[in-house]
């Protein structure tokens, strides 16, 4: 069954740097989302992505974060700046048409550790 | 904006129990879907409901939507040591998903 992969699964970054977190999604899905996982919490949407724009975003998904498609195949996100409480787990998924109820698959997800 | 409540917070039950979390959203949705997450795991889509009232099973588990499509339920018959984990209900909003707080499940064999 095809899967969402998401690299790399563990990033440790000092406060301050930058770091992109990259996922390949299902290959005939157009709809991308990042979600985060603060330890012990529930997941939060951060940003949905069509058609080379975002479509939606959360009032977490601010300056410091932006989404890039830059090939056919990958799905990134990068933070500029890392705060300390930007430590998460950072999950992406893709979906066909939500239009048409079609369900969102998550990746493994990559746990964001800041230092 | 759009809120998912979902409860229990936690529900450690002994082996054979079942076991029951519910989930209720401020707002009529055209869908809810249920995932799973083991600890340390990503979530796991499960199943999707649509229709008002609608009921579907998996092996163990049931999932029942509501009549007027702000509720959900799962219910899992006579729980084994391979269902822990939390189970998540979500519901569309917009171009995302709202989740639910989630649901802690632990069986004591």
């Amino acid at each position: 069954e095809p899967e969402v992969t998401q690299t790399p699964s563990h990033q440790v970054t000092q406060m301050g740097q930058e770091v992109i977190l990259r996922c390949v999604p299902i290959s005939n899905h157009l709809y991308f989302y990042w979600y985060r996982q603060i330890l012990g919490q529930k997941v939060e949407f951060l940003v949905s992505f069509y058609n080379n724009e975002i479509s939606e975003k959360s009032e977490i998904f601010d300056d410091q974060f932006s989404v890039e498609r830059p090939d056919g195949s990958n799905f990134t996100l990068k933070i500029r700046s890392t705060k300390l409480e930007d430590s998460a787990m950072y999950f992406c998924a893709s979906s066909g048409d939500p239009g048409r109820n079609q369900p969102q698959h998550f990746g493994d997800g990559t746990r964001l550790s800041i230092l | 904006g759009q809120q998912v409540m979902q409860i229990p917070q936690y529900q450690h039950v002994q082996e054979g129990e079942d076991f029951t979390t519910y989930c209720n959203s401020s707002t009529t949705l055209s869908n809810i879907q249920w995932y799973k997450q083991r600890p340390g795991g990503h979530p796991v889509f499960l199943i999707q409901l649509v229709k008002s009232g609608e009921v579907k099973k998996q092996k163990r588990l049931t999932f029942q939507f509501g009549e007027a499509k702000k509720n959900s339920s799962l219910h899992i018959t006579a729980t084994q040591t391979t269902d822990v984990g939390t189970y998540f209900c979500a519901g569309p909003g917009g171009n995302k998903l709202v989740f639910g707080a989630g649901t802690i499940l632990r069986v004591k064999s």
